[in-house]
């Protein structure tokens, strides 16, 4: 069983809908949480890290629950640029485990 | 530009012949790290480095080898490349890991045949 599970989708949305996915995590000595964004088997990018009491950046929500270990990520009024496959990262003393990944596809 | 560069960014090698991926950071990060990326598996940290020789084992070492002599390069060696490294080799870096942003190199694509 992997460390961190995502659901890998595609999750196919329209242009302006909100679109909202999550993954679960097993390693409860994780310290550091983070949404990752990667286009076609290019390099992973920074999307936003994810606090505790949760954040938000622009169209984007990011939501922690130490507790039932599983982070969630909220996309408003989506894109087309939208479209990628997010990765859940965690982190714990500089062992970061990803998820596979969920692919979400913006369609006009 | 602060960047994170690999070389080379492919390579089509046969079992058994050693080889080297180069990696290096122009950001004076302290930590710097390896993953490899197969399909339906997601990245898997192959080995990382907390600062100058200071290396870690992450969760599918086996096979790869790395050194850290100095700050800016994180060279992963391959002295006996099977067909089962074929991947997509990832180097990244971050001021420090925790909490912090990665950046990526662009990726390596590797086939052994």
């Amino acid at each position: 069983r992997k460390e961190v599970e995502q659901d890998p989708g595609p999750f196919n949305v329209p242009e302006g809908a909100t679109v909202a996915f999550n993954c679960t995590y097993s390693n409860s000595a994780s310290q550091s949480f983070f949404w990752y964004r990667q286009d076609c088997r290019k390099e992973p990018k920074l999307l936003m890290s994810v606090y505790s009491s949760g954040n938000e950046d622009g169209r984007f929500t990011a939501q922690l629950n130490r507790a039932s270990q599983y982070i969630s990520l909220l996309i408003r009024d989506s894109k087309l640029s939208d479209s990628a496959t997010y990765l859940c990262v965690t982190d714990s003393w500089g062992k970061f485990q990803f998820g596979a990944g969920t692919q979400v596809v913006v369609t006009p | 530009e602060a960047q994170v560069t690999q070389n080379p960014r492919y390579l089509i090698t046969v079992t058994g012949k050693k080889l080297t991926v180069t990696c290096s950071q122009n950001m004076n990060h302290e930590y710097m790290s390896w993953y490899r990326q197969d399909p339906g598996l997601g990245l898997r940290q192959i080995y990382y480095s907390m600062n100058v020789e200071v290396t870690d084992k992450g969760d599918v070492p086996e096979g790869y080898k790395v050194s850290r002599k100095e700050k800016r390069n994180f060279p992963l060696i391959l002295e006996s490349p099977s067909p089962n490294q074929t991947s997509l080799y990832f180097c990244a870096s971050s001021v420090s890991p925790g909490g912090n942003e990665q950046f990526f190199g662009p990726g390596t694509r590797l086939t052994v045949l």
